[in-house]
């Protein structure tokens, strides 16, 4: 079984609309969780971190449920500018991070 | 800042031939990552050092890969010899204790 687990998409939305997805992790014991946004044929970089009680950052809400073991991401009003892959990662020390296969969205005008 | 460099950003090799790809990682980062993105894998962690020292290779392959950082500033991935399966982006990254800050990777081919 993969550490985590996406659903890969892809999501089409029209602008405006929100967009929601989740990732699932196997191990319990896993201590820190994010959100990363790659775009097409550039780096990962980090969108945001996710708090057990969760957390917002403008249009873009994290949630955690560790009882189930899963990972949320939930994009307000989406933009043009929101499509891209997101890609869950999930860390169970100070430096490993393991990262899902990522969702894609497409945002359309 | 300029953030992590990498070089080439592209490199297109012949089965058998020797490839090394650099990193240089953005200053006073003590934290130093290689990984590797394919359509199949994702992104695996191939070897991570801290202060300069490889503490975790477990992620590297085979023993064609090496990697080496002779100091706070560089560090190199080899592939010798390279194969076709070896076909990926390498992404070089470092890290504060709370965000790790990649690089733009080199798409190595190898024909």
């Amino acid at each position: 079984r993969k550490e985590v687990e996406q659903d890969p998409g892809p999501f089409n939305v029209p602008e405006g609309a929100t967009v929601a997805f989740n990732c699932t992790y196997s191990n319990s014991a896993s201590q820190s969780f994010f959100w990363y946004r790659q775009d097409c044929r550039k780096e990962p970089k980090l969108l945001m971190s996710v708090y057990s009680s969760g957390n917002e950052d403008g249009r873009f809400t994290a949630q955690l449920n560790r009882a189930s073991q899963y990972i949320s991401l939930l994009i307000r009003d989406s933009k043009l500018s929101d499509s891209a892959t997101y890609l869950c990662v999930v860390t169970l020390n100070d430096y490993k991070l393991s990262f899902g296969a990522g969702t894609t969205v497409t945002v359309r005008a | 800042d300029a953030g992590v460099i990498q070089s080439p950003r592209h490199e297109v090799t012949e089965m058998g031939q020797e490839v090394t790809l650099r990193c240089k990682p953005i200053s006073g980062h003590n934290s130093l990552f290689w990984y590797r993105q394919t359509m199949m894998r994702g992104l695996e962690l191939l070897i991570y050092f801290n202060n300069n020292v490889p503490i975790d290779d477990s992620g590297m392959p085979e023993d064609r890969f090496s990697a080496k950082m002779p100091n706070a500033s560089f560090s190199t991935l080899k592939i010798q010899p390279s194969e076709p399966r070896d076909s990926a982006v390498y992404f070089c990254a470092s890290s504060t204790p709370y965000e790790q800050y990649f690089g733009p990777g080199t798409r190595l081919t190898v024909t």
